[in-house]
């Protein structure tokens, strides 16, 4: 049974550094093909998809936000940390992390944190 | 970037309708397509991939088609659980939801 958990702080400041881990359980990043992504939605509004690694270390970020994202993992202890610098209130959302697999979407997510920007 | 148009943003139906939702890519995607079901609080749920391949354990009443730019989600005949907002999927790129309500 694959799950996944979004965990982090629920407030920060503006331009402040966001660290979001997401735990995982019921499979291995170090199996071939197999990705964890991270997905966040402002309140009210659509998807965004933000980054995603793979098994391999294979690292894609979204085209408008790359300058301000870091995603590493960590298989030893199952989790993926996405780091995303210069928080603006405009990034207040509920971010989500998620699995897939290599030409696959995302089938699993975990339940999404909510993130709030504000001083 | 390649972009994901939805159509319509909002629908407006009745149990028992056939709902039709329309996504188009800005340029060919072949049939890598996918789509979501959210409900509010709740994650989204995987329905449909490769454009018309259904997710396990999803009901049969859920249809997908299309290939190259254009595709569209069908749900046969609306049931109460189905009232929720739709995501197509591309990649990279999530189009901006279509919001099933209560007609």
């Amino acid at each position: 049974q694959i799950t996944l958990k979004e965990s982090g702080p629920t407030l920060v400041k503006p331009t402040q550094t966001l660290t979001l881990t997401c735990t995982f359980s019921g499979f291995s990043l170090s199996t071939s093909g197999v990705g964890v992504g991270w997905i966040r939605q402002p309140p009210g509004k659509a998807l965004e998809w933000l980054a995603l690694i793979y098994w391999d270390d294979d690292k894609r970020y979204s085209p408008s936000l790359k300058s301000r994202l870091t995603i590493t993992k960590d298989t030893s202890k199952n989790q993926v940390v996405l780091t995303m610098t210069n928080m603006d209130p405009v990034d207040t959302a509920t971010y989500y992390c998620a699995h897939r697999q290599k030409w696959y979407p995302f089938d699993y997510w975990g339940q999404g944190t909510l993130v709030t920007v504000s001083s | 970037d390649i972009q994901m148009t939805q159509s319509p943003s909002t629908l407006s139906a009745s149990v028992g309708d056939r709902v039709t939702i329309t996504c188009r890519a800005s340029q060919s995607i072949s049939s890598w397509l996918a789509w979501y079901q959210q409900k509010p609080g709740k994650a989204p749920k995987l329905l449909i991939y490769k454009a018309s391949s259904l997710e396990s354990g999803v009901p049969s009443r859920f249809s997908g088609s299309g290939s190259g730019t254009e595709f569209t989600l069908t749900i046969s005949s609306l049931q109460p659980d189905d009232f929720a907002t739709y995501y197509c999927q591309q990649s990279g790129t999530f189009g901006q939801g279509t919001k099933v309500e209560i007609k």
